[in-house]
């Protein structure tokens, strides 16, 4: 069975700074996988998706890069503000139609 | 815009008081989800329609029930709501099954009295 892990459950950092966020997967048998944010008492807005024959997609400041082999995923995003701060979830689509989500992090950045 | 909306946004009942929640869109798609997102955990799927084919994720509570009356519209029924079923509802749509994005709504968060 498929289990998604993100790591941290939460993050703090500055303003500007660049940070990573962690996603790990059991079974590499994917389709895909995107990173979603949701903001506090939202629904989630899809930032990435990444085909499971994709290495990497970006759009503006964030970059998603897919190891489908060792099942990881991270989000990388670029001189981070305050509107950064949310839930960034990510989910992977096996055969079938369920995205199989992680808990999520939980980012908060400074000013 | 295009979009996937969900009403209410907030939703109050009594315990085993029935409850329906709507989502609506505008994209056309041909497949609708709800997923439940209790708190501070991962959001998982209840069920999907695929045009007007129903499909039940198996370990679904019976208590929910889902209806899709024409391809823009699915409505989520709990019958007899107890407190474990106070969460966040969100609803998905796709265009296509397998490997598509899918696009979600604001959510409707029920609380259960």
């Amino acid at each position: 069975k498929q289990e998604v892990t993100q790591i941290p459950a939460a993050l703090s950092v500055p303003e500007g700074e660049n940070l990573v966020l962690n996603c790990s997967f059991t079974d590499s048998a994917i389709y895909n996988l995107q990173w979603f944010r949701q903001d506090p008492g939202k629904g989630l807005t899809s930032l990435l998706l990444i085909q499971s024959s994709q290495r990497e997609q970006t759009s503006g400041r964030l970059n998603a890069s897919l190891d489908k082999s060792s099942g990881r995923s991270t989000l990388y995003i670029a001189a981070s503000q305050p509107g950064d701060s949310a839930t960034y979830l990510c989910a992977v689509q096996e055969a079938g139609t369920a995205l199989i989500f992680g808990k999520g992090t939980t980012l908060s950045v400074s000013s | 815009d295009a979009m996937v909306i969900q009403n209410p946004r907030y939703q109050v009942t009594q315990f085993g008081k029935p409850v329906t929640l709507s989502c609506s869109q505008t994209l056309n798609h041909n497949v609708m989800y709800w997923y439940q997102q209790k708190s501070s955990q991962a959001p998982k799927l209840l069920f999907h329609y695929y045009d007007k084919d129903f499909n039940n994720e198996a370990d679904t509570p019976d208590n929910f029930q889902s209806r899709r009356p024409n391809t823009s519209f699915c409505f989520l029924d709990i019958r007899s709501p107890g407190l474990g079923d106070a969460a966040m509802y969100l609803c998905a749509t796709s265009n296509g099954r397998g490997n598509q994005p899918q696009h979600f709504g604001d959510g409707t968060r029920l609380s259960i009295l």
